[in-house]
């Protein structure tokens, strides 16, 4: 089984459209992160929610966690074409010692 | 604003030969990993290390791999026989904290091609 599947795997939109990617995972977790990874690049961090949390919100980023669907929602508002990039969400388990990613979400905004 | 910097950018390297990958994590950081991203698919963890110790590591981290702190700034990666399937972007991160509390800041990468 794999920890982190997102989707859709691919998603073309217009510039100030919004995105909406989704994550679902298999195992109980402690928090999920969401990273974005520009081509051939390294990964930024973006947001983290812990699993007492539902929603949060980082300028026009917005993060939902629903734990007992084990699943997690990242949208973008009003997205421009720098946002062309991957999407991928991590977890990190209980335990609090592993960060496991799902394959990602590519993302293409064009302008 | 302070970064990972990793060391290669890209290194090739000949099958069976020892590569080491280096890293300086930022600085007032105390925990660090490493990960890795075959082309395509998705970001694996290999390693976190605290304390000069390893704290973590995946199946993928077997008897070829080593990690070490040699001294105050940085972390190194070794694959002692290097294989084709070690092909891959291997990314270096640092935190302040460890996995459960803090945000990973992640290096470029080092792109490894074994031939």
């Amino acid at each position: 089984s794999q920890q982190g599947e997102e989707d859709p795997q691919a998603l073309s939109i217009q510039e100030g459209e919004n995105a909406t990617m989704n994550c679902s995972y298999k195992t109980s977790i402690n928090n999920l992160q969401w990273y974005r990874q520009n081509s051939g690049r390294g990964l930024v961090h973006l947001i983290l929610i812990r699993s007492n949390e539902r929603e949060k919100h980082s300028g026009r980023l917005r993060v939902t966690l629903d734990t007992s669907k084990k699943s997690s929602s990242l949208l973008i508002t009003a997205s421009r074409a720098a946002d062309t990039a991957s999407y991928f969400c991590a977890t990190v388990n209980n335990a609090g010692n592993m960060l496991t990613f799902g394959g990602g979400t590519r993302l293409m905004v064009k302008p | 604003e302070p970064e990972v910097t990793q060391t290669p950018s890209h290194q090739v390297t000949q099958m069976g030969q020892e590569v080491i990958l280096r890293c300086v994590p930022i600085s007032n950081h105390l925990y660090f990993y490493w990960y890795r991203q075959i082309l395509g698919q998705k970001v694996e963890f290999l390693v976190s290390f605290y304390n000069n110790e390893i704290s973590e590591k995946s199946e993928i981290f077997d008897d070829q791999f080593s990690v070490e702190r040699p001294d105050g700034s940085n972390f190194t990666l070794k694959i002692r026989s290097t294989k084709l399937e070690d092909s891959a972007m291997y990314f270096c991160a640092s935190s302040r904290q460890g996995f459960s509390t803090d945000t990973q800041y992640f290096g470029p990468g080092t792109r490894l091609t074994v031939l």
